[in-house]
């Protein structure tokens, strides 16, 4: 099974100020059909079901604002908010579409500083 | 709207089976896999299989074999989960994903608590 590890496991950043979420795989995760990696990033607020970001590592999802940002390949991935907004605190999980079975990072919560 | 909705919470005994529903709508039923991921209180999320729409043909985590079944009715775009022997620790939030690839579309999650 591929292991998928995030860091941290949680973070504090203020109003505006950057964050970063990485993860990382226990293999590569590119899917040389494509070209691309499968890497998937996920938000998930309090009684609420996970909502996809972005997918192939660096693709953002029809309607998620530009401030969230994927890159990486291979084995190591980032998930940017370049400019953090209340709305924003959620726990985010990476997830390693490439094969079954399907995994995911332990998940990264993001708090307002 | 494609969208999709599950089945109501449910509490039941150790031991006991439960099954959970997914009703697709506003999409191609059969034209999609869909996934079941569990997260327990607190916890992450844990996949656990997928079911074929289209054929019927599932394949599930290896911790889960022999525990899950995972069917479908084309008839009325739903599939089910069925998860027996339960303990305690399948306390959880059951959702279902749709997959293209990646999961774009989840239903609003099912919660089975298990209690004696």
């Amino acid at each position: 099974d591929i292991v998928m590890t995030q860091s941290p496991d949680s973070l504090a950043v203020s109003l505006g100020e950057r964050a970063t979420i990485n993860c990382k795989s226990s293999q590569s995760v590119f899917y040389s059909p494509f070209n691309k990696n499968s890497l998937a990033w996920y938000q998930q607020k309090p009684g609420q079901p996970p909502k996809l970001l972005i997918y192939w590592a660096s693709a953002r999802q029809s309607g998620v604002p530009d401030r969230f940002t994927g890159s990486g390949s291979g084995t190591d991935f980032t998930l940017t908010i370049s400019s953090l907004q209340a709305e924003d605190v959620a726990v985010y999980y990476c997830h390693q579409h490439y094969t079954t079975p399907r995994t995911f990072g332990q998940g990264t919560r993001v708090e307002v500083k | 709207q494609v969208q999709l909705v599950q089945s109501g919470a449910e509490v039941k005994k150790p031991g006991a089976s439960v099954k959970v529903s997914c009703k697709a709508s506003g999409y191609t039923f059969t034209g999609y896999y869909l996934h079941w991921v569990r997260q327990a209180p607190g916890q992450g999320l844990e996949w656990m299989g997928w079911i074929n729409p289209r054929n019927g043909d599932t394949n599930s985590a290896q911790r889960f074999q022999g525990r899950v079944t995972m069917t479908r009715d084309t008839s009325i775009s739903t599939v089910y989960m069925e998860l027996s022997g339960l303990t305690s620790d399948d306390t959880a939030l059951y959702y279902c994903a749709r997959d293209v690839y990646y999961f774009d579309l989840w239903g609003q999650g099912s919660l089975v608590t298990v209690s004696s």
